[in-house]
């Protein structure tokens, strides 16, 4: 089955700790992406990576840190510079722009995964 | 700086009543308008609209975009309960794709 995962589902941080939320695709798409979604918001983009080994700050990208070492994967760490790291993370992905074509932008997202501060 | 501004924040309606969301935007280099449904967990793809005036239709819902006045609107008949969710609007620009805060839509039977 084609897809993105993420993992964890939840994930639990101390105070001053580096967490890494995972997320893969099979879908051989060039774009990935990842946002932040906090209770009654929309999406806010933290990072995204239009190509391997290179990456964009989005909105919101302080606190966070990101890797685009393969085409499947886009790990998202959130630093302990984040000090209000609770939230939904999801991670998208889409054919890309690069070709131009409209349909391309289309994202799809995964399961998310729930960040809860101890 | 690019916005997608979405309205009303949420709606409560009956079963069986038809509903309006609205989606206006001002995105640089604008290149698409995207509508998505989220029940809990992840973004469900509806539509994507690229030329004004066409209307896209799925079953119940429908959507058409309007590039010169700058918005979209997503509409849904006949709602059911299972059309309870949060509609989410984007506008795809050069780089990324900008999404608005959300409509919440609660269908009571």
């Amino acid at each position: 089955d084609g897809g993105i995962t993420q993992s964890p589902k939840y994930l639990f941080r101390k105070e001053g700790q580096n967490v890494t939320l995972s997320c893969e695709q099979n879908l051989n798409h060039d774009a990935m992406y990842w946002y932040r979604q906090d209770p009654g918001q929309g999406l806010r983009l933290i990072y995204y990576s239009q190509i391997v080994n290179d990456f964009q700050k989005g909105d919101i990208a302080e606190g966070y840190s990101v890797s685009r070492e393969k085409k499947e994967s886009f790990p998202l760490t959130v630093t302990s510079a984040q000090k209000n790291p609770t939230a939904f993370y999801l991670c998208a992905s889409s054919r890309g722009l690069a070709g131009g074509w409209f349909v391309e932008e289309t994202q799809y997202f995964g399961p998310g995964t729930r960040l809860l501060v101890l | 700086e690019d916005k997608v501004v979405q309205s009303p924040l949420s709606l409560v309606v009956h079963e069986g009543d038809t509903v309006t969301l609205n989606c206006s935007y001002e995105v640089t280099n604008f290149r698409s308008l995207l509508w998505y449904k989220q029940e809990k967990k992840a973004p469900t793809f509806l539509f994507m609209l690229t030329s004004s005036g066409i209307e896209k239709k799925s079953g119940r819902l429908s959507s058409i975009l309007d590039k010169k006045e700058l918005f979209s609107i997503l509409n849904i008949t006949a709602t059911q309960t299972g059309d309870s969710a949060v509609y989410l609007c984007g506008s795809q620009g050069a780089q990324k794709l900008v999404f608005g805060q959300g409509t919440r839509l609660t269908i009571n039977p």
